[in-house]
């Protein structure tokens, strides 16, 4: 069974820094990309990042870029997201998921966010 | 960037009826479109990929469908447990992006 364990949140101050934890069993997490989304509260989601399966490989929403850094350890079979200079507009539950490209016969293919983890609420006030 | 619009933003049906909710890109993003509903409090849940096909484990009462910039995610007879947001996401380009979701009650 995949399963996808977020840790990490809290409450920071603006400005503050916090590191995400992801941790992903039941498929084999350095064969696939990994994406962050968050949500703040009451709105819709919103992609953040993501990585690809070697870690070669990063793509952030402009909002987070030079603030927050995606990387990965496969041996430890975890996905982080370090936040820095934290803003109010950052509150949101974040969310890993597993980002999977597939290839048709026909060498077309298609992309899903196909496992979720459970969410970490971040926090940033004052 | 991508701008996806979802609608309507919310929606009120009874039990049994036919439901759509529509998604427009910003532009042609051919059949790269995806559709997840999310209940309250739990992490979305992938119901439908490439515009049409339905996630393994999916009720067939879901069904999407679509290409180019206009997109349909249709509920075929409504179920209680339906009763969710549905978010429709993009992957044509990064950043993906997504609709800002419909809010599907029971009348």
């Amino acid at each position: 069974e995949v399963q996808l364990v977020e840790s990490g949140g809290g409450l920071v101050q603006p400005g503050g820094s916090l590191r995400l934890s992801c941790v992903a069993s039941g498929f084999t997490f350095s064969n696939y990309w990994m994406s962050w989304v968050r949500q703040a509260p009451g709105k819709g989601l919103e992609w953040v990042a993501n990585i690809k399966e070697d870690g070669s490989a990063k793509y952030y929403v402009d909002s987070v870029k030079g603030r927050f850094t995606i990387s990965r350890d496969n041996a430890k079979k975890s996905l982080y997201l370090q936040m820095n200079s934290l803003r109010v507009e950052d509150t949101a539950v974040y969310y890993c998921a597993r980002d999977a490209i597939y290839y048709y016969s026909s060498g077309s293919y298609y992309k899903r966010l196909d496992y979720w983890g459970q969410g970490t609420l971040v926090t940033v006030s004052s | 960037d991508i701008q996806m619009t979802q609608s309507p933003s919310s929606l009120s049906a009874s039990v049994g009826d036919r439901v759509t909710i529509t998604c427009q890109a910003s532009q042609d993003i051919r059949k790269y479109l995806n559709w997840y509903q999310q209940k309250p409090g739990k992490a979305p849940k992938l119901l439908i990929y490439d515009a049409s096909n339905l996630e393994t484990g999916v009720p067939s009462r879901f069904s999407g469908s679509g290409f180019g910039t206009d997109f349909t995610f249709t509920i075929s007879s409504l179920q209680p447990e339906d009763i969710a947001t549905y978010h429709c996401q993009q992957y044509n380009s990064l950043p993906y992006t997504f609709g800002q979701g419909t809010k599907l009650e029971i009348k």
